[in-house]
């Protein structure tokens, strides 16, 4: 079965700087999806970055990016320009064929002003 | 926006009883989810549904059943609620495995369990 491992329970970074929060997982399989997804205090859930396997480039999106190692099976997530809205969970999560996401135990990310 | 909403926020049960979580999305996706939120272990997969009548069991649906008559709407059933069982309870929705196959998440239901 496959398993993702979030080593961080949790992060501290002060605002304006560069936090990155590390995911490792394991598949046999070469086809699949990464993701991160951030869930704020008392809120709903929601999408950051994904990253598709066959992709080598690796996923940007604004302030967020990811250091996809696909042989280390290594998916970080760096955070660049912290802000205050970026306090949450950060859950990293892998798919590969059929639906089922299969989630790392999170990392709290906190930012100090 | 895809919409995913859960009938209640804050749930509290009696040990014994039978307890109804209902999940709504109005994005017409085919797949949805139950999850179980525990500080530590991430989301874990209880059921989750690719049709309407259809389901499948996740990693941990011991305790807990399904239904889905309408393609909108996902129950979750807790038949005899134990305190085990207390717990953030997340649904989920997806179009398909296509893309991706990003989930959109509801609010999530904190359900006690005393």
């Amino acid at each position: 079965a496959q398993t993702v491992t979030q080593s961080q329970p949790e992060m501290s970074v002060q605002e304006a700087e560069t936090v990155t929060l590390s995911c490792t997982y394991d598949t046999s399989e070469s086809d699949y999806y990464l993701f991160w997804y951030k869930q704020p205090p008392s809120r709903q859930m929601i999408l950051v970055i994904r990253q598709e396997a066959y992709k080598q480039q690796n996923a940007t999106e604004n302030r967020f990016s990811v250091n996809f190692q696909k042989a280390a099976k290594s998916f970080s997530l760096k955070i660049s320009d912290s802000q205050l809205g970026d306090a949450a969970m950060y859950f990293c999560a892998y798919r590969a064929a059929g639906n089922k996401l299969t989630f790392g135990g999170g990392t709290r990310v906190l930012v100090k002003p | 926006d895809v919409k995913v909403t859960q009938s209640s926020r804050y749930l509290v049960k009696r040990t014994g009883e039978k307890v109804f979580l209902e999940c709504v999305q109005d994005m017409d996706h085919e797949n949805m989810f139950w999850y179980r939120q525990d500080p530590g272990l991430g989301l874990r997969l209880i059921y989750f549904s690719y049709d309407v009548k259809m389901k499948e069991k996740g990693d941990i649906p011991e305790g807990y059943s399904v239904s889905r008559e309408k393609k909108e709407r996902f129950s979750l059933i807790l038949e005899s609620a134990s305190t085990n069982q207390t717990s953030m309870y997340l649904c989920a929705s997806s179009l398909y495995s296509g893309r991706g196959g990003e989930q959109y998440f509801g609010p999530g239901t904190r359900l006690t369990v005393t």
